[in-house]
């Protein structure tokens, strides 16, 4: 299946701990982008990769989240010192071609579904 | 802030219904409109991508119609089925990140 990857599908942690999300994109792949979805409500926007440099990171609460996407291997979404509030799933869509310049889709992954006790 | 509506919400039909629903989106610097198909449980699923006024795409017994003058898209599921149950999901490209909707969720009984 050369979709996009997403791991773990279920992560539990505990207030204070860290939380690493992964996203392996689709083959020829080379953006990637990461979605929240809180409890309620619809998928956000966080923050917008190319290889080795996040290229719009609106999204993205100003403490505690960092996301990078390394020249090999997967894009990681770190969450450091979890809350109950970042409770959430979390959607990681990657593209062949950059969002502004295309008029093709952004393919996702099946989330990674985050529970914080 | 750019904001994307849906509606209905939701929306509950019986099998072999036809069904329609909206998405609004912001008229100035169109650029396209996504929909995406979004189960359960399951990862959100391209279905369209729309660019010029006018279009209308289709696939299968779903389609897709759009007005870039006045800011709304329409999708039509003809003769709905049980396993057309899902969220409708679209989404405005804001340069290179999708604004989305909260989705109309639809549930087709047998």
């Amino acid at each position: 299946n050369a979709g996009v990857m997403q791991n773990p599908r279920h992560l539990v942690r505990r207030r204070g701990q860290e939380a690493r999300l992964r996203c392996s994109p689709m083959k020829g792949h080379s953006h990637v982008y990461w979605y929240r979805q809180l409890p309620e409500e619809g998928l956000k926007f966080m923050v917008y990769l190319q290889k080795e440099n996040i290229i719009d990171e609106s999204g993205m609460p100003k403490e505690r989240f960092s996301a990078e996407f390394p020249k090999e291997g997967p894009s990681i979404l770190r969450i450091q010192q979890v809350v109950r509030g970042d409770s959430a799933a979390y959607f990681c869509a990657s593209s062949r071609d950059r969002g502004r310049n295309s008029n093709q889709p952004q393919h996702f992954g099946d989330g990674t579904r985050l529970s914080i006790l | 802030i750019l904001n994307v509506e849906q509606s209905p919400q939701s929306l509950h039909v019986q099998e072999g219904d036809s069904t329609n629903f909206t998405c609004s989106f912001p008229s100035s610097n169109f650029y396209a409109l996504h929909w995406y198909r979004w189960e359960t449980a399951k990862s959100p699923e391209a279905l369209f991508v729309m660019t010029l006024n006018g279009d209308e795409k289709k696939k299968g017994r779903i389609s897709a119609t759009l007005n870039t003058k006045e800011g709304y898209s329409y999708l039509y599921i003809k003769g709905s089925q049980p396993e057309d149950s899902a969220t409708y999901l679209c989404a405005f490209p804001n340069t290179d990140k999708l604004i989305f909707g909260t989705g109309t969720r639809l549930q087709v009984f047998p």
